[in-house]
């Protein structure tokens, strides 16, 4: 099955700089990456997503690329706001093939200090 | 709220005692997945639904689960006997037919086997 690593685990930022995070895969047949990001306590919310089809795609200050050969994806989030505090998680699966069934990576909790 | 509804919040019960828990997904949408996550861990896949049928158990899915659908709209995830390691926050999701891999997630449900 569709293993997911994801690092770093922990990032702190100051308000203004630039963030990224980094996940790979294992499934080379995986062809739909999404981010979430989960506020504490709260439930976990799509924030942008790619398929294997594109390399890149851009959402106001968050974006995210995808380097099939090599089997990673990684988020970046620019100018970074005390509201961007959160755990992120990367999820890779096969779009289409009837199941959907994402497998996550264990998080980064991202702190963006004012 | 016109989200993903999930009840209870919060379970309290003690080892060897059943619990269920009931999620609501958004009217439209027919795929309706349990995910559970463990604190510091990503959401991990437990099954599926398209409309009522059961189409997806995760292999870790131990027989004391068991998780209904039986007009396609509601969903219950019960678990017998619980045991200590089942403790853990129980997470809906449902999607649109249209963009299937993009998942609503519900709130969830804390269950504190003690």
């Amino acid at each position: 099955g569709e293993n997911v690593e994801q690092h770093p685990s922990t990032l702190s930022v100051q308000e203004g700089d630039s963030a990224v995070i980094k996940c790979t895969y294992s499934d080379s047949a995986s062809n739909y990456f999404p981010w979430y990001k989960q506020e504490l306590g709260k439930r976990p919310q799509l924030i942008i997503d790619i398929r294997s089809n594109v390399g890149e795609k851009k959402d106001q200050r968050i974006a995210v690329t995808l380097n099939k050969t090599a089997k990673h994806f990684s988020l970046h989030i620019t100018e970074t706001q005390p509201e961007d505090s959160a755990v992120y998680f990367c999820a890779a699966t096969l779009s289409g093939a009837g199941s959907y069934q994402l497998t996550f990576g264990k998080g980064t909790k991202l702190s963006v200090i004012p | 709220d016109t989200g993903v509804s999930q009840n209870p919040r919060h379970k309290i019960t003690k080892r060897g005692q059943n619990v269920t828990f009931r999620c609501d997904p958004i009217s439209e949408h027919n795929r309706l997945y349990w995910y559970r996550q463990t604190l510091g861990q990503g959401p991990e896949f437990l099954t599926y639904f398209q409309n009522e049928a059961q189409l997806e158990k995760s292999r870790l899915l131990s027989d004391r689960f068991s998780a209904e659908r039986p007009k396609g709209s509601f969903s219950t995830l019960e678990i017998q006997r619980t045991e200590q390691g089942d403790s853990a926050m129980y997470l809906c999701a449902s999607s649109f037919p249209g963009t299937g891999e993009k998942l609503f997630f519900g709130s969830g449900t804390q269950l504190s086997v003690l």
